[in-house]
């Protein structure tokens, strides 16, 4: 049974740190691996998306890495800023069960203060 | 184009009383998931459906609980006599088709049994 955990629960930074958030899964048979932000009572928001072929994907600030093998991704949020204050998710696809359905870790809740 | 809705965005029931929360995907996507995400934890798949179909409700309650997707109008979880341990936030996600990887997510709808 596929089981997705991160790393650390919660982390508070000065504003400028350059952070790393671990997420890691018992299953290596995936289709691809995600990281979503959420805000506090609002949906999710796709950040980054990496195939099971892919090691890293990134955007603007944000770079993720995937090491399907060891069952590791990591997310790097480089000059941190306040309003990068959100609850981040780690979510894998599974090969198995099929649909597509997403199998989320509890998240890491960033709070960065100026 | 607007984004995945959900409502009602709160709703609070007390115990027994039945709750409906409505979805209503991104214009053409016929694939909605619904996922529950309690207190303190990661989202927890439930349901997947198609147009007029359950696809896979292995995340469901087998009982209190369903789903469906008509042909028109919203997709509509369905909790029947509801007790305080339903209460949660309840995403909806929407994809254009199977083959696509992106999901799109709603802003929840949060409900609280009293």
């Amino acid at each position: 049974k596929q089981e997705v955990t991160q790393i650390p629960a919660a982390l508070s930074v000065p504003e400028g740190e350059n952070l790393v958030l671990n997420c890691s899964f018992t299953d290596s048979a995936i289709y691809n691996l995600q990281w979503f932000r959420q805000d506090p009572g609002k949906g999710l928001t796709s950040l980054l998306l990496i195939q099971s072929s892919q090691r890293e994907q990134t955007s603007g600030r944000l770079n993720a890495s995937l090491d399907k093998s060891s069952g590791r991704s990591t997310l790097y949020i480089a000059a941190s800023q306040p309003g990068d204050s959100a609850t981040y998710l780690c979510a894998v696809t599974p090969f198995s069960g099929g649909y597509n359905k997403l199998i989320f870790g509890a998240g890491t809740r960033l709070a960065v203060h100026p | 184009n607007a984004g995945v809705m959900q409502n009602p965005r709160h709703l609070v029931r007390r115990r027994g009383q039945e709750a409906r929360l409505r979805c209503s995907p991104m214009k053409g996507h016929s694939h909605v998931y619904w996922y529950r995400q309690l207190p303190e934890e990661g989202l927890k798949f439930m349901v997947y459906l198609q147009k007029e179909n359950i696809i896979d409700e292995s995340g469901m309650p087998k009982e209190r609980f369903s789903a469906e997707f008509p042909k028109e109008g919203p997709s509509i979880l369905r909790i029947q006599q509801v007790v305080r341990g339903d209460s949660a936030a309840y995403f909806c996600a929407s994809l254009e088709w199977e083959a696509t990887d992106t999901q799109y997510f709603g802003p929840g709808t949060r409900l609280t049994v009293l």
